[in-house]
């Protein structure tokens, strides 16, 4: 297995823009979810899915934060419009049975 | 909710000694805590977890206590090499529920040759 796959990597945009990051989870995993990490605030968790439904997105900072899983096989989380402090890692991770968390490699965005 | 306090935020310890990091929780009701370590640049990784049914655990290096009448466990790494050098963050979460992990603030461990 490839693991929680993340796309892109790295993005870096202008403020203003719309940004959209990709999450595959590991297959047969029922449970993703999407982190960000600063050095300021470390490791939060902006909302997590449980069977393609969200569960809790109490941690999604403002409605200029969404996140969608139309399958179980695919998130997005998008920001729009993006501003200088969104810049942060994004990690997406997955779990089975809400146990032990695989994380993604993570996006690196920055907001200029 | 859950809320997870973690010390100390930075540690600093020689090549062979050892490290201990600890963390407490404030929901009761919580069962699963796992450890994960965090390398530059890179991401989070389950080093070792303790469910409550169990007071310690250990893995080669590294072991895991837990007291839940205290609501606190523990991360002990012994022999301490350069390699572990990192990032490491204790959570707390419901097992087996539809529950999200609580992580702590992280400890930044640097193993001094």
């Amino acid at each position: 297995d490839a693991g929680v796959i993340q796309s892109p990597r790295h993005e870096v945009t202008e403020m203003g823009q719309e940004v959209t990051l990709r999450c595959k989870p590991i297959s047969g995993h029922d449970y993703l979810f999407w982190y960000r990490q600063t050095m300021m605030r470390g490791l939060e968790l902006l909302i997590y899915f449980n069977n393609n439904v969200p569960i809790d997105d109490s941690g999604m900072p403002e409605d200029r934060f969404s996140a969608k899983m139309p399958n179980a096989s695919f998130s997005t989380l998008k920001i729009q419009p993006s501003e200088p402090r969104d810049s942060a890692v994004y990690f997406c991770a997955s779990s089975r049975g809400g146990n032990e968390q695989f994380f993604g490699p993570g996006t690196r965005l920055t907001v200029l | 909710g859950e809320n997870v306090e973690q010390h100390p935020s930075t540690l600093s310890v020689q090549e062979g000694d050892s490290a201990v990091i600890k963390c407490t929780y404030s929901d009761s009701a919580s069962n699963y805590f796992p450890w994960y370590k965090q390398e530059l640049g890179k991401r989070p990784q389950l080093i070792i977890d303790i469910r409550s049914n169990v007071g310690e655990k250990k893995d080669q290096r590294i072991a895991v206590t837990l007291n839940k009448t205290a609501k606190h466990f523990s991360l002990h790494i012994t022999e301490t090499q350069p390699e572990d050098s990192a990032v490491y963050f204790c959570a707390a979460s419901l097992a087996g529920t539809a529950s999200k992990l609580t992580f702590g603030t992280g400890t930044r461990l640097q193993v001094t040759l």
